[in-house]
């Protein structure tokens, strides 16, 4: 099975602040990674597919970079509604896994 | 607009069953592969299965498999997972999702609670 890694597991951060979130596959997944944000009591949305591109109707501050083992997502400058949680998806193969979330929270 | 609605959680006792269904609208059902991915209490996501948009080919996850059965019903848009021989840490809040052609899951459900307790 494919192991992704999170990190950090959490961050803290204020509006206006650049964070970036690494993912790293245990073995290579060529492309096939998504990220995910949850807010408390909410389905995940999808962010980024492929990699790197944005979902539509994401705002642009959100980024993905990397291919197959590592990964990154990035936000270059956080708004208030982006605090939640973020997740790496692997679509390489079965079983598909997540990387085990980024708590990201108000400084 | 698309819609993915879950529906059939409950408390079950240990070794009980219970039939989960997500019934969909507002996209193309038969043309996407559709996932069922779950969340225990205070934990991070836990891709559960995958059934392929003929409902052909189905895939587990070992912490699953021989005791979840996914299927779907594209004449009703309606995906299904069939839980037995449930466990304490089968309790989750199960989700739905399609299976876009990148591997994300684009549209989700709000999800159903399952708690297995006695």
């Amino acid at each position: 099975d494919i192991q992704m890694t999170q990190s950090p597991s959490s961050v803290s951060a204020s509006v206006g602040d650049r964070v970036t979130i690494t993912c790293r596959a245990s073995q290579a997944i060529s492309s096939w990674l998504a990220w995910y944000q949850q807010k408390p009591g909410k389905a995940p949305k999808v962010l980024i597919y492929a990699a790197s591109t944005l979902e539509s109707g994401v705002p642009s501050r959100f980024s993905g970079s990397g291919s197959g083992t590592d990964f990154t997502l990035t936000i270059s400058s956080l708004q208030s509604e982006d605090f939640a949680t973020y997740y790496c998806q692997q679509g390489n193969s079965f079983p598909y896994t997540f990387g085990q979330g980024t708590k990201l929270e108000m400084k | 607009e698309v819609q993915l609605v879950e529906s059939g959680g409950g408390l079950v006792q240990p070794g009980g069953s219970l039939r989960l269904s997500c019934a969909t609208s507002g996209f193309t059902f038969n043309t996407f592969a559709m996932n069922w991915v779950r969340q225990a209490p205070g934990k991070g996501l836990e891709w559960v299965s995958t059934v392929s948009e003929s409902g052909g080919g189905t895939y587990y996850a070992d912490s699953v498999r021989g005791r979840f059965t996914i299927s779907r019903d594209n004449a009703k848009s309606t995906l299904f997972l069939h839980m037995t021989n449930l466990r304490a840490e089968d309790t989750a809040i199960y989700y739905c999702a399609n299976r876009s052609p990148v591997r994300s899951c684009d549209y989700w459900g709000q999800g159903t609670l399952v708690t297995v307790s006695s």
